[in-house]
């Protein structure tokens, strides 16, 4: 089974603090994603990733940036939170392989909450 | 991709199917239906997808019609555990490139014992 795990469950930082989330995936999937989900906006793609060291830009990426130095491991960094950053956030990842499904597999998320 | 348009929210009685239904009328030759579920605080699950054919598996099934402009997703015998936020999505799939996808706001299956 692919796992993915996301470093956190539950985080709780400052404004104005930086803040590192981390995800990492078993099964040698190129692609990586990071999402946010708010109550009525469904989930919002931030960043993804389709290769090592290779970065595209979601539908919400001002005040993110994103990092994969390594195939499995994906990172979300806020530069400086604010609270409007509040909210659950989701990593995925998948294959990108011909006649895949290409289905994606998600982690548990990270509540993040911004004081 | 495709827009989908979903009912906010359902009931169904434990141990009956479950149908939600999901429209995308300007969905594309090339372009899968995926459906997901989200049960609360978890990351969302892969279900289904099809092209143009109803698919099963040991999870659900998934019915499109002849048009593709809509398509249901069929939980045979809904268990409470099958409460969950259901999303439709439509999208690209295949070799090559990124899978960027884009989720709306689903329906909110409620199953009642």
């Amino acid at each position: 089974d692919v796992k993915v795990t996301q470093s956190s469950r539950y985080l709780v930082k400052r404004t104005g603090e930086k803040v590192f989330l981390e995800c990492v995936q078993d099964m040698d999937h190129e692609n990586m994603f990071w999402y946010r989900q708010d109550p009525g906006l469904g989930l919002r793609l931030i960043y993804f990733s389709y290769d090592v060291k290779m970065k595209e830009k979601g539908d919400i990426p001002e005040g993110y940036s994103v990092s994969r130095e390594k195939k499995e491991r994906f990172s979300l960094i806020l530069e400086s939170a604010s609270t409007n950053q509040t909210s659950m956030y989701l990593c995925a990842s998948s294959l990108t392989a011909s006649g895949r499904t290409n289905e994606q597999y998600f982690g548990p998320g990270t509540r993040l909450t911004v004081t | 991709d495709a827009k989908t348009t979903q009912p906010p929210s359902m009931d169904c009685a434990e141990g009956r199917a479950a149908n939600l239904p999901c429209n995308h009328s300007t969905i594309s030759g090339n372009e899968y239906v995926y459906w997901y579920r989200q049960i609360h605080s978890q990351g969302p699950q892969y279900i289904i997808h099809g092209l143009k054919n109803n698919e099963t598996n040991e999870m659900a099934s998934l019915i499109i019609t002849e048009d593709r402009k809509s398509s249901t997703l069929i939980l045979p015998h809904a268990t409470l555990r099958d409460t969950a936020v259901y999303y439709c999505i439509v999208r690209v799939a295949g070799s090559g490139g990124y899978q960027k996808v884009t989720f709306g706001t689903g329906t909110k299956l409620q199953v009642i014992p």
